[in-house]
């Protein structure tokens, strides 16, 4: 079953700040986010593992919460290059490890002038 | 970036010939993961790999099988492609399991016609 990711789309001015985000449905061990720009491959943001050890990128924060089994990615004072689309992707406790990811549906986020 | 090619780019083939689409990596990775991307489905995993000749089965994993004899080299193959499996497949691999990120190819656009 597919993590749900709100909201489906947003418009933003640069500048102004935006939250994604992802909630499952299942116990989770680790949160990944992923940005994909139109007609390229899906690049790498950030993890979240359960026990709050994080890792990704500088500019970018985002939560976990371990007990709701959500999680939340923040972008501030955004810039027209965050423009894309975000995906949550959800390994949960009973998968057995691999890293087997089950993605959202995805955010498109667009940054205007 | 990762070294991770997949070939080939584009294909256009008939309902009912066989296919393979195949990803190679040059990070020495353990992990090889195939995804097939659909609007509205996000991404979705088809098999994965957690080592040579080692392979299992992902959530959407009918009518499609896979092989891994080599470190590099994974392939999917679609035994007898239906317009169904029209998509974009994106190949990923990861160091290991845990903490560790998920590099994607740049994909293989395929039309079953």
């Amino acid at each position: 079953q597919q993590p749900v990711q709100s909201p489906q789309a947003v418009i933003l001015r640069e500048g102004e700040d935006a939250v994604i985000n992802c909630s499952s449905s299942k116990a989770l061990y680790s949160v990944h986010w992923y940005r994909q720009k139109h007609g390229e491959a899906p690049v790498f943001l950030m993890i979240l593992l359960k026990g709050g050890e994080q890792k990704g990128h500088e500019k970018i924060s985002a939560s976990f919460n371990e007990k709701k089994q959500q999680s939340s990615l923040y972008l501030t004072a955004s810039q027209l290059s965050y423009s894309g689309t975000y995906f949550c992707g959800t390994e949960n406790l009973l998968t057995g490890g691999g890293n087997k990811l089950t993605f959202g549906t995805g955010t498109q986020l667009k940054v205007e002038l | 970036d990762a070294g991770i090619t997949q070939s080939p780019r584009h294909k256009v083939t008939e309902t009912g010939t066989p296919v393979t689409l195949r990803c190679h990596q040059t990070e020495n990775h353990r992990y090889m993961y195939w995804y097939r991307q659909d609007p509205g489905h996000g991404l979705r995993l088809i098999h994965y790999s957690y080592g040579v000749k080692d392979t299992d089965k992902g959530e959407v994993s009918d009518g499609y099988s896979v092989s891994r004899s080599k470190t590099e080299d994974f392939l999917l193959t679609l035994e007898s492609a239906t317009s169904s499996q029209t998509s974009v497949y994106f190949c990923a691999i990861s160091e290991s399991t845990g903490k560790y990120e998920q590099y994607f190819g740049p994909g293989t656009r395929l039309t079953v016609t």
